[in-house]
This record gives structure tokens, C-alpha cells and sequence, in this order.
């Protein structure tokens, strides 16, 4: 089982709407989750991040957390062709490294 | 300006040749990171230092070295005994490594002739 999954995608939603990404971990003593937007062959840049369970909103972006369930969201409501990229979670794993784990990404096309 | 430098953007090697990558940073973060990216995949670590002449191997560090001598500094050398080097070359930095948030550099990307 991966440390941390998504869905590959790609996932398309039409400019205006609401994109959500999805995110599950598996262990359970996790603290930290990140969100980072990746365009086509750039480095990841850092959206949000979020420690603790609920809701964070920050502009037009919603991190959501909840760590019973082991799941951390992100919403990018209006969404604008500007958007289309790849989507990283990261989770900083329990332990004294506290490595961050990244999943494989969610590609987004947010269409005209 | 503040930020993470790496260079070359491209580099090209060819079979059997060690290369050297470098990774500077303004910041004055003390943990710095490498990852590597491959086609449709997530970031995976490769080695990590939190201080000065100190680092530890990630998931990945075989065929790989590193050296921390300064602290703004945090060269990867990709040697011969890398298989398959090809990838995408991702260099990050935290203001300690208990704090989480890692940002990065721009990238290399390294082909393997």
C-alpha cells in the first residue's frame, strides 16, 4: 500500500467550476499535509498547508483535513484554465525524519 | 531576490560519467533536500542535510552523493552506479527540518546519451 495516494486522473472541469482533489495517507500518526501545484516541466510551487482537522481556506483555494479518516482535500472553487497543472500532496510522515512523502499527483484540465 | 538556485537547467551525460548538480540557496534555511521525478510520478528522496557537514540518505540513494560544506550550498553527484539517472532533478530547502514546509529550486533535468 503507498503512504500517500491520489488519484492520477486527469481530471477535467469546465472554467467556473469547482475542482476537488482528493488525498488519503496511510499512517496515521501524520501531522503535516501540503499541497503543491506542478506545471508541465517546472518545480513544484507550495498552494496551502495545513496541520490540523477542518477546513483552510486561503483565495479561491479550500484545503480540507481530516485525519480520522486519514483524507486531506483541496478545492479550487472557480476554476480558471490557469489552474491546469499537476497537483502533489504531501504528507510530513510520523517519526523523528519527518520526511515529507509525496503522492503521484492529480493532473487538472480546466477547460475554456 | 530570495530563492533556490540550481544549474544547469539541462544537462546531458554520457554512460559511465559521474556528474555533479548544484543546488544554492539564499534563504538561510539550515535542512536542505534532493529529490528526483520521473515521467508521471511523485517526488521521491534521494538525500536530506539538516546542518552543515551532516546529511542522510533517503529512499533512493544509491547511485548518488552528496556533500554539505557550506551552509547555503548542497551539491548531488550522480554517479556511474546510477542505473538509470535519466530524471527530473528537484532540489528543496526548509528553515529547519522540524518545520516541514519545503520549497524548491527550479529544477534539472538529466539525460542519460
Amino acid at each position: 500500500q503507498k503512504e500517500v495516494e491520489q488519484n492520477s486522473g486527469p481530471l477535467s472541469v469546465p472554467e467556473g467550476a469547482i475542482a476537488s482533489l482528493n488525498c488519503t495517507y496511510s499512517d496515521r500518526g501524520s501531522q503535516s499535509f501540503f499541497w503543491y501545484r506542478q506545471y508541465s516541466g517546472k518545480s513544484p510551487e507550495l498552494i496551502m498547508s495545513i496541520y490540523s482537522n477542518g477546513d483552510k481556506e486561503d483565495g479561491r483555494f479550500t484545503a480540507q483535513l481530516n485525519k480520522a479518516s486519514q483524507y486531506v482535500s483541496l478545492l479550487i472553487r472557480d476554476s480558471q484554465p490557469s489552474d491546469s497543472a499537476t497537483y502533489l500532496c504531501a504528507v510530513a510522515l510520523s517519526g523523528s525524519a519527518r520526511q515529507l512523502t509525496f503522492g503521484s499527483g492529480t493532473q487538472l484540465t480546466v477547460l475554456p | 531576490d530570495g530563492g533556490i538556485t540550481q544549474s544547469p537547467k539541462y544537462l546531458f551525460r554520457k554512460e559511465g560519467q559521474n556528474v555533479t548538480l548544484s543546488c544554492e540557496q539564499n534563504l538561510n534555511h539550515d535542512a536542505m533536500y534532493w529529490y528526483r521525478q520521473d515521467p508521471g510520478q511523485g517526488l521521491r528522496l534521494i538525500y536530506y542535510s539538516q546542518i552543515v557537514n551532516d546529511f542522510q540518505k533517503g529512499d533512493i540513494a544509491e547511485g548518488y552523493s552528496v556533500s554539505r560544506e557550506k551552509k547555503e550550498s548542497f551539491p548531488l553527484t550522480v554517479t556511474s552506479a546510477q542505473k538509470n539517472p535519466t530524471a527530473f532533478y528537484l532540489c528543496a530547502s526548509s528553515e529547519k527540518h522540524s518545520t516541514d514546509t519545503q520549497y524548491f529550486g527550479p529544477g534539472t533535468r538529466l539525460t542519460v546519451l
